[in-house]
């Protein structure tokens, strides 16, 4: 099994642009999460699914977030338009036990 | 308060020495618990589950008092490779995210 896969791994780009993070998660999964990382403030979940749904979006920060679950095997998270306080690692993780969650490599975005 | 709190360090100890790290959490109805570790610029990986009862893994052991909420991870000679940061992790209930601590910075030196 490769696991949960993200891509980029690494994103530079320049406030005001629109960015685009991918994931695939692990075949067989039906929950889907997206997760930020900070120094500041830790791991926060931004959003997760459930066999392709949205559950909760709380965590989202504002409407310049969006994110979709086209199909089991694919989720984007975009950021329009990007600003530098929006500089993380953003982690996919995907899980089919509801609870234990395992996760991909994560994408280091930086917004200059 | 914090769903999940920790003391995020840095614990620094010599090979072998014990060290013990301990979480609370907010939320008294939350019904599953982890302790996931993450290395410098990689993912977090989970490390063990923590059950009412306590479980041990090896030189690793977790305990969990719901009464309390308090969970808590004790290392017993530390080995130059468990230097990372341990996260404490919360699943308010089945179906729902996991909820992260900060982490706890552990530096084991020769």
């Amino acid at each position: 099994d490769a696991g949960v896969i993200q891509s980029p791994r690494h994103e530079v780009t320049e406030m005001g642009q629109e960015v685009t993070l991918r994931c695939k998660p692990i075949s067989g999964h039906n929950s889907l999460f997206w997760y930020r990382q900070t120094m500041m403030r830790g791991l926060e979940l931004l959003i997760y699914f459930n066999n392709n749904v949205p559950i909760d979006d709380s965590g989202m920060p504002e409407d310049r977030f969006s994110a979709k679950m086209p199909n089991a095997s694919f989720s984007t998270l975009k950021i329009q338009p990007s600003e530098p306080r929006d500089s993380a690692v953003y982690f996919c993780a995907s899980t089919s036990k509801g609870e234990l969650a395992f996760f991909g490599p994560g994408t280091r975005l930086t917004v200059l | 308060r914090k769903e999940v709190e920790q003391d995020p360090g840095p614990f620094n100890v010599p090979e072998g020495a014990t060290v013990a790290f301990n979480c609370t959490y907010s939320n008294s109805a939350s019904q599953s618990f982890f302790w996931y570790r993450q290395d410098c610029r990689k993912e977090p990986k989970l490390l063990m589950s923590v059950y009412s009862s306590g479980n041990e893994d090896g030189r690793f052991t977790a305990q969990l008092n719901r009464a309390s909420q308090y969970i808590s991870l004790l290392i017993r000679d530390s080995k130059l490779s468990d230097s990372a940061t341990y996260l404490c992790v919360v699943a308010p209930k089945a179906g729902t995210a996991l909820i992260f601590g900060k982490g706890t910075t552990l530096s084991v030196s020769s």
